[in-house]
């Protein structure tokens, strides 16, 4: 198993672009989730999807969008990059009633 | 809101003594808490889950305390070796797999 995949790695955006990252699992898991991380404050979580057709809010969901259209992936879509967004973000997945996280190995983004 | 404290501080210790690190969080009634290791450039990985009815949870040199009255974590990592350096997260949790993560220990453990 591959477990939890992110692309890309690094990406520097303009302020005003949009991107989008990928997130993939391969382990079947129903809950996958979008986290960001910045110095000092921890992981805050941006959006979280508990299956296929389902998507909801987290604690920091303004500009992010989500889709989950499979179970395996769930990208999270910058509509419109802000240097505020420059964080390093992070997929996780797991099974519905495990609640042990699997996370990918995080996309280290920079809006200029 | 919910607040998860934990020590900003790196801890620094020897090689072969018992690492404590301490998790606490206020305005929060989880029903179990995690405790994950990260490695610099990598993500967290999940080290082990203690619910709100246990008070005590070992894996190998791992041991994981919680007290729901005092709303705080224990982390002990006994015979602390250099390969164990890496900052540790607590993220309490309730239904629904939702965690918030704690801000996460250095700990450094020279030989």
């Amino acid at each position: 198993n591959a477990g939890v995949t992110q692309t890309p790695k690094f990406q520097v955006l303009k302020t005003g672009q949009s991107m989008t990252l990928q997130c993939a699992q391969d382990m079947n898991h129903e809950y996958m989730s979008w986290y960001r991380q910045d110095p000092g404050m921890g992981l805050r979580l941006i959006h979280y999807s508990v299956g296929a057709g389902i998507t909801d809010q987290g604690e920091v969901p303004n500009g992010y969008n989500v889709s989950r259209s499979t179970t395996e992936d769930f990208p999270l879509r910058l509509l419109s990059a802000a240097p505020s967004q420059t964080s390093v973000y992070f997929c996780a997945s797991s099974y519905h009633n495990s609640y042990e996280q699997y996370f990918g190995p995080g996309t280290r983004l920079t809006v200029t | 809101s919910q607040k998860i404290e934990q020590n900003s501080e790196a801890l620094n210790i020897q090689e072969g003594k018992t690492a404590t690190l301490t998790c606490n969080y206020t305005n929060y009634s989880p029903a179990y808490l995690q405790w994950y290791r990260q490695d610099p450039g990598r993500g967290p990985v999940f080290l082990l889950l203690i619910r709100e009815n246990e008070k005590e949870k070992r894996k190998e040199r791992l041991k994981v305390t919680f007290d729901t009255t005092l709303k705080q974590s224990l982390f002990h990592i006994t015979a602390s070796q250099p390969a164990d350096s890496a900052t540790y997260l607590c993220a309490p949790g309730n239904a629904g797999n939702m965690l918030t993560f704690g801000g996460g220990t250095r700990l450094m453990v020279k030989p």
